[in-house]
This record gives C-alpha cells, structure tokens and sequence, in this order.
C-alpha cells in the first residue's frame, strides 16, 4: 500500500465550479500535510499546509483533514482556467522528509 | 524569497558515466532533498540532508550517492548512471514560510537527465 494515495484524474471541471480533490495517508502518526501545485514543466510550490483536525481557509482554497478517517483534501471555489495544474498531497510521518503522492491532475474548462 | 538553484536544467549522460547534480540555495537552510519525479509515480525522496555532512537515505537511494560539505550546496551522484536513472531532479530546500506554515519546500527548477 503506498503510504500517500491520490487518484491520478484527470480531474474535470466547468470554470466556476468546485474542484474537491482527495488524499489518504497510512501511518495514523502523521502530524502535518501539505497541497502543492505543479504547473506543467515546472516545480512543485506549496499552496496550503494544515496540521490540525477541520477546514483551513486561504482565499478560494480549502484545506480539510480529518485524522480519524486518515483523509485531506483540497477544496478549489469558483475553479478558474489558471487552476489547471497537478495537485500533490503531501505527508510529514515524523522521518524530517516529506512523503508526496503521485497527484492529481485538475483541469478547469473555460 | 528562497531561491534554489540546480546547476543544469538538461543533461544527456552515457550508461556508466559518473553524473553530478548540483543544487544551491541562499537561505541558510538547513535541510535540504533530492527527489526524482517520473510519470505516475509522483516524488519519490531520494536522499535529504539536515546539516553539513549529515544525509539520511530516503525511499530510493539505490544507485545514488549525496554530498553536502557546505550549508548552502547539495550534491546529489550518480555513481554509474543507469537508464533507469533518467528523470526529472528536484532539489528542495526546507524553511519556514511565515503565514504559510513551518517547514516549507521551495523546489528548484528541476534537472532532466535522459541517460542513454
């Protein structure tokens, strides 16, 4: 089982809808989690981060975790072509590295 | 801002050849990752660094070798480059991002090698 699971996509949606995309973790001793956003041909860049049970709010972006149920995702409000891109979920198991999952690619259609 | 630099953004190797990675950040950071991200499998740590000469082995440091003699550098060695080994390189460097939270990763721009 890998220890960090996303489903690959592509994950499609209308512009100005919602975008909810998923993660799950193994190790139930994780502390910290992280979305990062890879636009084709570049870098990962972090967009959120949360460390505590609930929803975290940045702008359009919503973060939820949920320890119990080993779950966090990423909700995406009024979704806009820009937002097309790969969207990794990240883990902290405590090792001092992180641990990412293969991603989920998002495409927003204009 | 952070800013990580890797040294080659393309580098064409033949099988066997010794390959070296170099990364750079101007932070003074202290811990520091290599990644390679291949098709399907996502990021995959390879080796990280949390101070000068210390490395601890990531998920898949078979065939890879690290060096960090100074804060700011982390080198990342192909011993005997293999065609496995082609793949993008990610080089990230570990800091607080303020309001963003702890332990931020800003990547550098990535080193693609296709090792024929």
């Amino acid at each position: 089982q890998k220890e960090v699971e996303q489903n690959s996509g592509p994950l499609s949606v209308p512009e100005g809808a919602i975008a909810s995309l998923n993660c799950t973790y193994s190790d139930r001793g994780s502390q910290s989690f992280f979305w990062y956003r890879q636009y084709s041909g570049k870098s990962p860049e972090l967009i959120m981060s949360i460390y505590s049970n609930g929803d975290k709010e940045d702008g359009r972006f919503t973060a939820q975790l949920n320890k119990a149920s080993q779950y966090v995702s990423l909700l995406i409000r009024d979704s806009q072509p820009s937002d097309s891109a790969t969207y990794l979920c990240a883990v902290d198991t405590g090792r001092r590295a992180l641990t990412f999952g293969s991603g989920t690619r998002l495409q927003v259609q204009p | 801002d952070v800013k990580v630099t890797q040294s080659s953004r393309y580098l064409v190797k033949r099988t066997g050849e010794k390959v070296f990675l170099e990364c750079v950040q101007d932070m003074d950071h202290e811990n520091m990752f290599w990644y390679r991200q291949d098709p399907g499998l996502g990021l995959r740590l390879i080796y990280f660094s949390y101070d000068v000469k210390m490395k601890e082995k990531g998920d898949i440091p078979e065939g890879y070798s690290v060096s960090r003699e100074k804060k700011e550098r982390f080198s990342l060695i192909l011993e005997s480059a293999s065609t496995n080994q082609t793949s993008m390189y990610l080089c990230a460097s570990e800091g607080d991002g303020g309001k963003r939270g702890a332990n931020v990763l800003t990547f550098g721009a990535g080193s693609r090698l296709t090792v024929l």
